[in-house]
């Protein structure tokens, strides 16, 4: 079964500084990927996409990830943090028996301060 | 502008009341999904539709139930089978097997 592993809860930064949230999955096949972004009480909004195409994924608000197989490791990265980067990131797999569905981590809270 | 709603925006229900929560798209999309989310986890399915007059049940569908009589629409209930409804309920919807775009949400607490 597909499964996504965030590896941290809480990730803080200092404005201005690297961002590095972790993704780790499991899936028997090469998967679909993504990272959501959600701030508070807002739905989810679609950071990026990996769909077996490049495996350096660029995104919105400066964000890219790194499709590594060997890894299976999806990190969402962004050069400089910008206090407005502050939310919940959810990294999600689709389900390979059901690509209609997908499986949400448990999502990290980036907070950022000034 | 197209996109998804959904209302109302804060739900307060009594022990034992059914509750009706709305989802409306015009984004054209086949699919539709019900999550619920709680702190601290993942979002949860309870029921998805990929075509109108047909839906599955997600992983956590015990308490709720859904309709799909319109392709734009697709409300939720919760039943008061539910023993634990207070949670923020997202809709999406989607083409297929592209991403997932999310409405605002609807935040019921149970008093």
């Amino acid at each position: 079964a597909q499964s996504v592993t965030q590896l941290d809860s809480h990730v803080s930064v200092s404005e201005g500084t690297p961002v590095l949230l972790r993704c780790n999955y499991s899936s028997s096949y090469s998967p679909s990927l993504f990272w959501y972004v959600q701030h508070p009480n807002k739905g989810l909004q679609l950071l990026l996409k990996y769909t077996s195409a490049a495996t350096l994924v660029k995104g919105i608000n400066g964000f890219e990830a790194e499709f590594k197989k060997s890894e299976t490791s999806f990190h969402l990265t962004k050069p400089s943090a910008h206090m407005s980067d502050a939310a919940e990131y959810f990294c999600v797999v689709s389900d390979l028996s059901n690509t209609d569905k997908l499986i949400f981590g448990t999502g990290t809270r980036l907070q950022v301060f000034p | 502008d197209g996109g998804i709603t959904q209302s109302p925006k804060y739900l307060f229900r009594k022990e034992g009341q059914n509750v009706t929560l709305s989802c409306e798209q015009n984004l054209n999309h086949d699919a539709m999904y019900w999550y619920r989310q709680d702190p601290g986890q993942g979002l949860r399915l309870i029921y998805y539709s990929q075509i109108v007059n047909d839906f599955q049940k997600g992983d956590i569908a015990e308490g709720y139930s859904v309709s799909r009589e319109k392709k734009e629409s697709f409300p939720l209930t919760v039943t008061s089978a539910q023993k634990n409804p207070t949670a923020f309920y997202l809709c999406a919807s989607s083409i297929g097997t592209a991403e997932q775009f999310f409405g605002p949400g609807t935040r019921l607490t149970v008093l």
